[in-house]
């Protein structure tokens, strides 16, 4: 099975730098993804890695360790628009994707 | 290119009663799978599927079905509908990784809209 462990709510200011954490355990690994959620919508994908390291994609960037079980979301020079749920979740090797229960992000002025 | 659909986005059911909610994808994806998202529990896997032919439970299935005849379609079926049925639910698909091989090929999920279902 999978658990995956993720921090409720976190609260940061307009254009700051903040750290979502993950952290998982899995009896297969085959990827992690994070994903963004705004209220009342669909979750969009913002990030993938399956290799250790750091991926990183403009304002967000993603690190990886599996011998950690553990990822980050890193999110810069944040925006208000950036007030979402973010999801963490992993694929194990039968391909179902498990996600945490997400972390809430509250950007305030 | 319409991606993954949905069908219906509200629904109200009495508790008892059957429904099919409906997810087609023309994305030609292997993997298709359904979630509920229950405030603060976030996104549960059902059911998943990982080719025509193919399905699996995942974390919740008790009261729901599924089944996979075509690869474009993943409907999801309640038989008697209870009130702990009432939830969100996502469809999502994505494109079939090798088993047990990492890869970079991404396989991001890509969601509908959400169906909002209340059982009364």
């Amino acid at each position: 099975g999978q658990n995956i462990d993720q921090p409720t709510e976190m609260t940061a200011t307009e254009g700051a730098i903040v750290q979502i954490n993950c952290t998982y355990q899995t009896s297969g690994f085959n990827g992690l993804f994070w994903y963004q959620q705004h209220a009342g919508e669909a979750p969009t994908f913002l990030s993938y890695n399956v290799l250790d390291g750091l991926e990183e994609k403009g304002r967000f960037s993603s690190f990886l360790s599996r011998s950690k079980g553990y990822s980050y979301l890193l999110l810069k020079e944040l925006q208000m628009k950036d007030s979402a749920s973010y999801l963490c979740a992993v694929r194990a090797r039968d391909q179902k994707v498990t996600f945490g229960t997400g972390t809430k992000l509250q950007v305030i002025p | 290119n319409a991606g993954v659909t949905q069908t219906p986005k509200f629904q109200v059911l009495k508790t008892g009663q059957s429904m099919t909610l409906q997810c087609a994808q023309d994305m030609n994806h292997e993997y298709m799978s359904w979630y509920r998202q229950d405030p603060g529990m976030g996104l549960r896997l059902i059911h998943y599927s990982v080719g025509a032919g193919i399905t699996d439970q995942g974390e919740v299935p008790n009261g729901y079905n599924v089944s996979r005849s075509t690869t474009e379609d993943f409907p999801l079926r309640l038989l008697s509908a209870a009130p702990s049925q009432t939830s969100v639910y996502f469809c999502a698909s994505s494109y079939g990784v090798n088993n047990g091989v990492l890869t970079r090929r991404t396989g991001e999920l890509f969601f509908g809209e959400g169906s909002r279902l209340t059982v009364l």
